[in-house]
């Protein structure tokens, strides 16, 4: 079945360090990785997403990348900073049926970043 | 452009209780979805829906029921509530089958008691 996992699923760094976060996937027909920030009370937002014919992406301090052979990719954060701190959530594209698709998620990383 | 908004932010349920969890877009998404958030366990698909007039069971779906009558709105209905649906709902919306990023509500807050 459709299944993401998401490590770690805390993260402490001090301000200014980087921070990685894993995710791994079962099928390898996914094709669409996006992840999303989500501060205490408020919904997930996405920040950053990569497709399966992509390798590397960035967007300023952020950047995921994809290992399709290993089927699992990345969310890299460079330059951390106190706002950085929330919850983070991979999720991956599976087929649902037919011609439908569905986004499953990891559990999340609470990241903290410490003055 | 409000996006994704949900009504209400927080309701209190009593066990066998029935309510609606409104969900409304105004970016003409054709996909919506409905999530719960617990603590530990992420976000797990309910429902979802490619379109008006076509719904699909997701992840958790049991205690649960949707409908698309119209392109902007996916409300939630719980039939009999119960303890073990006390959780955090979000709605979310995208222009195609989870294939962009979706959009999603600010949540509701739900507790049975």
């Amino acid at each position: 079945g459709e299944n993401v996992e998401q490590h770690p699923s805390t993260l402490s760094v001090q301000e200014g360090d980087s921070a990685v976060i894993k995710c791994t996937y079962s099928d390898s027909a996914s094709n669409y990785f996006p992840w999303y920030k989500q501060e205490l009370g408020k919904g997930p937002q996405l920040i950053i997403d990569i497709r399966s014919n992509v390798g590397e992406k960035k967007d300023q301090r952020i950047a995921v990348t994809l290992n399709k052979t290993a089927k699992h990719f990345s969310l890299h954060i460079t330059e951390t900073q106190p706002e950085d701190s929330a919850v983070y959530f991979c999720a991956a594209r599976f087929r649902s049926g037919g011609s439908n698709y569905k986004l499953t998620f990891g559990k999340g990383t609470l990241l903290t970043v410490n003055p | 452009n409000a996006g994704v908004t949900q009504t209400p932010k927080f309701q209190v349920l009593k066990t066998g209780q029935s309510m609606t969890l409104q969900c409304a877009q105004d970016m003409n998404h054709e996909y919506m979805s409905w999530y719960r958030q617990d603590p530990g366990m992420g976000l797990r698909l309910i429902h979802y829906s490619v379109g008006a007039g076509i719904t699909d069971q997701g992840e958790v779906p049991n205690g649960y029921n949707v409908s698309r009558s119209t392109t902007e709105d996916f409300p939630l209905r719980l039939l009999s509530a119960a303890p073990s649906q006390t959780s955090v709902y979000f709605c979310a919306s995208s222009r195609e089958t989870a294939n962009y990023g979706y959009t999603f509500g600010s949540g509701t807050r739900l507790t049975v008691v």
